[in-house]
């Protein structure tokens, strides 16, 4: 079955405070993640990814960490613009070569000015 | 923006019929993955096409099928439409090669079955 899950449906954060979107997956042999992000109407624009072999990945204001031993996934983002109001997914891909993106249902960030 | 283009944009069919739904993928990327996303839910893997051919489904009925062409674009084609296959459909393309997964997205097709 499907083995990609948030935490939390929605996220409100004040322009400026950082935020932390939290992800649960169940497959112990995934060996990689992705965050997109998806605004109203368009399609999920990749953000940062990281693989099964590294902790932490940090890109432009953006930062993954992954717990392989509880199955966690974040993505913290610093100094929250209004730009970065959207929906949040985490998707892993499978092992065995399919390459088929998993995903969860997201997380819909608000941030408020 | 990435290089994947869809087409149409929106999509207004009734139940019973058939419907084609267009992607072009970026420059340089070979293979083709289509997901429907439903409203407020992540996007679930339809199929993917590398070579022309069919290279993983995810759990969809045998109506919903695809093609690639040589130069990379795809189709996927749904028969006997149901209500429930109204959704966004979206098509991603990356290059299948030395494991570079990162897969990038078209706009999507909106469908709405009536």
């Amino acid at each position: 079955g499907e083995s990609v899950g948030l935490h939390l449906p929605t996220l409100s954060v004040q322009e400026g405070d950082n935020s932390i979107i939290n992800c649960a997956y169940s497959n112990s042999a995934s060996d990689y993640f992705i965050w997109y992000k998806q605004e109203s109407g368009k399609g999920p624009q990749f953000i940062i990814d990281i693989r099964s072999n590294m902790d932490k990945r940090q890109g432009q204001r953006v930062t993954v960490l992954l717990n392989k031993t509880v199955k966690h996934l974040s993505l913290q983002i610093a100094a929250t613009q209004p730009g970065d109001s959207a929906v949040y997914f985490c998707a892993e891909i499978l092992p065995g070569g399919s390459e088929k993106l998993v995903f969860g249902k997201g997380t819909k960030l608000t941030v408020n000015p | 923006e990435t290089g994947v283009t869809q087409s149409p944009t929106h999509l207004i069919k009734t139940r019973g019929q058939q419907v084609t739904l267009r992607c072009s993928s970026q420059s340089g990327h070979n293979t083709v993955s289509w997901y429907q996303q439903a409203l407020g839910q992540g996007p679930q893997f339809i199929f993917q096409y590398y070579r022309e051919e069919e290279n993983g489904r995810g759990n969809f009925p045998p109506r919903f099928s695809g093609l690639q062409f040589p130069n990379y674009s795809s189709e996927l084609n749904v028969n006997a439409l149901e209500l429930d296959d109204s959704a966004l459909y979206l098509c991603a393309s990356h290059l299948r090669a030395g494991g570079n997964n990162e897969q990038f997205f078209g706009p999507g097709t909106r469908l709405t079955v009536l």
